[in-house]
């Protein structure tokens, strides 16, 4: 089946440092979706690509869709300590329902 | 803001004892889904309803493990009998047609 495989599995960064993660499947997706999540909590939308090539930006997170449909990166600017969590990226299967899968996180940790 | 509502937030049972969580999802969210999350993992599917039918069910344990949402509204997952490696997080999400999936905030589940 699908599957998406993100890096760096964890990071530890200082205040005020800009973070960058990625996501690659090894196959085609049509939507690229990252989510948050923190502790004890269900992941929450961050940013939804649906174009090859799309940049979109939220507040100080910015996501680019790969032209090849088979990945994605996600940047945080200037980070802050309530940055702290499981950043989630996934993709719809579209022989499945649309379920979706997602890829196994990377845990985030801020040092004030 | 709508969200997804789940309960209890917390359970704690003894393997072979009958556990069941409630989610209630959005407002006219035909769709709803239950997703397993082990520590450390990112959210698997266990099934998808549309309305009152299940879509997709393919990875629920059936032999332990049921869901229903009778009037295509709010949904029950049961798990009888329960067993120690069933500990996880479990989330439900819901959404409308051609939009992105919401995510509740999961019920940690704890079997000793």
């Amino acid at each position: 089946g699908q599957q998406l495989n993100q890096s760096p599995q964890s990071m530890f960064i200082q205040e005020g440092e800009d973070v960058s993660m990625n996501c690659t499947s090894s196959s085609i997706f049509n939507t690229w979706l990252w989510y948050k999540q923190e502790p004890g909590e269900g992941p929450v939308l961050l940013i939804a690509l649906y174009k090859a090539g799309e940049l979109t930006s939220n507040g100080r997170l910015t996501a680019q869709f790969g032209i090849t449909r088979k990945d994605s990166f996600l940047n945080i600017s200037a980070s802050i300590p309530s940055d702290v969590g499981i950043y989630f990226c996934a993709g719809p299967n579209n022989n499945a329902g649309n379920m979706l899968t997602f890829g196994g996180g990377t845990r985030l940790m801020v040092k004030p | 803001e709508a969200e997804v509502a789940q309960s209890p937030r917390y359970k704690i049972t003894e393997k072979s004892q009958a556990v069941a969580f409630w989610c209630d999802p959005i407002s006219g969210h035909a769709t709803l889904y239950w997703y397993r999350q082990i520590l450390g993992q990112g959210p698997e599917l266990l099934v998808q309803f549309q309305d009152e039918s299940v879509v997709d069910d393919s990875q629920l344990p059936k032999d332990r493990f049921s869901a229903e949402r009778l009037k295509g509204v709010d949904s029950t997952l049961k798990i009888q009998p329960a067993e120690l490696g069933d500990s996880a997080m479990y989330l439900c999400a819901s959404k409308k047609a051609r939009e992105t999936q919401y995510f509740g905030p999961g019920t940690r589940l704890l079997v000793l």
